[in-house]
C-alpha cells in the first residue's frame, strides 16, 4: 500500500463547477498536511497547508479527517486557470518530517 | 531571486556517463530535499538533509546515486553510470525543517535525458 494515495484522474469539469479531491495516508503518526499544485512541466507550488480545524482560501477549502486518515480539497466555481495536477503531501514525525507526495490528480476545466 | 535554484535546467547525456546536479536552497532553510519525477507520477522521495547531515536515502535508490551538502548550504546530486531509466525530472526543495515537517519550496528542476 502506498503511503499517500489520491483519487485517480483525470477530472474533467466545466467552468463554474465544484470539484473535490480526496487523499488517504497510511501513517497514523502523520501530523503535517499540504496541497500542492503542479502545472505541466513545471515545479510543484504550495497551494495551502491543511489544518486540523479545516481551512479556506478563497475558492479553495481543505479538510482533514484524522480518524479516517484522509484529507480533501474542494474547489468551488472552477476557473480555466485551475487546470493543473493537484498533489497531496503528508509529513510524519516518526519519519523525521520528510514530505511524502501522492501521485497527483489531474484537473482539466473546460469552457 | 531568493527562491530555490537548480542547475542545469536540462541535461542530455549518453548512457554510462556520470552527471552532477546542483541545488541552492533558500538561504535560511536548513532542510533540503531531492525528488525524482516521471511523467504522470508524483515526486518520488530520494534523500534529504538537515543542515549538512543526510538524514535518509530512499531504499529504492541504487548505489549509483549519491548526494552531498558539505557546508549545509548548496547540495549536489550525482548519478554515476547513467541508465536510460534515470531519465526524469530531478527536483530540489528546501524548508525551514524540523521533524514536524514544514512546507517546502521547489526549484524549477533539472530535466535529465539519457540517450
Amino acid at each position: 500500500r502506498k503511503e499517500v494515495e489520491q483519487d485517480p484522474g483525470p477530472f474533467n469539469v466545466p467552468e463554474g463547477a465544484t470539484v473535490a479531491f480526496n487523499c488517504t495516508y497510511s501513517n497514523s503518526a502523520s501530523q503535517s498536511f499540504f496541497w500542492y499544485r503542479q502545472d505541466c512541466r513545471k515545479e510543484p507550488k504550495l497551494l495551502m497547508s491543511v489544518y486540523s480545524s479545516g481551512n479556506e482560501d478563497g475558492r479553495f477549502t481543505a479538510q482533514l479527517n484524522r480518524a479516517s486518515q484522509y484529507i480533501s480539497l474542494l474547489i468551488r466555481d472552477s476557473k480555466l486557470s485551475d487546470s493543473a495536477t493537484y498533489l497531496c503531501v503528508v509529513s510524519s514525525y516518526n519519519q523525521g518530517g520528510k514530505l511524502i507526495f501522492g501521485q497527483g490528480t489531474e484537473l482539466s476545466v473546460k469552457p | 531571486d531568493t527562491g530555490v535554484s537548480q542547475d542545469p535546467r536540462h541535461k542530455i547525456t549518453k548512457r554510462g556517463q556520470n552527471v552532477t546536479f546542483r541545488c541552492d536552497p533558500i538561504s535560511e532553510h536548513n532542510r533540503l530535499y531531492w525528488y525524482r519525477q516521471t511523467l504522470g507520477q508524483g515526486p518520488e522521495f530520494l534523500t534529504y538533509f538537515q543542515n549538512e547531515a543526510q538524514l535518509e536515502k530512499s531504499r529504492l535508490l541504487s548505489d549509483r546515486f549519491s548526494a552531498e551538502r558539505p557546508k549545509g548550504s548548496f547540495s549536489t546530486l550525482e548519478i554515476q553510470r547513467t541508465e536510460q531509466g534515470d531519465s526524469a525530472m530531478y527536483l530540489c526543495a528546501s524548508s525551514r525543517g524540523g521533524a514536524q515537517g514544514t512546507e517546502a519550496f521547489f526549484g524549477q528542476g533539472t530535466r535529465l535525458t539519457v540517450v
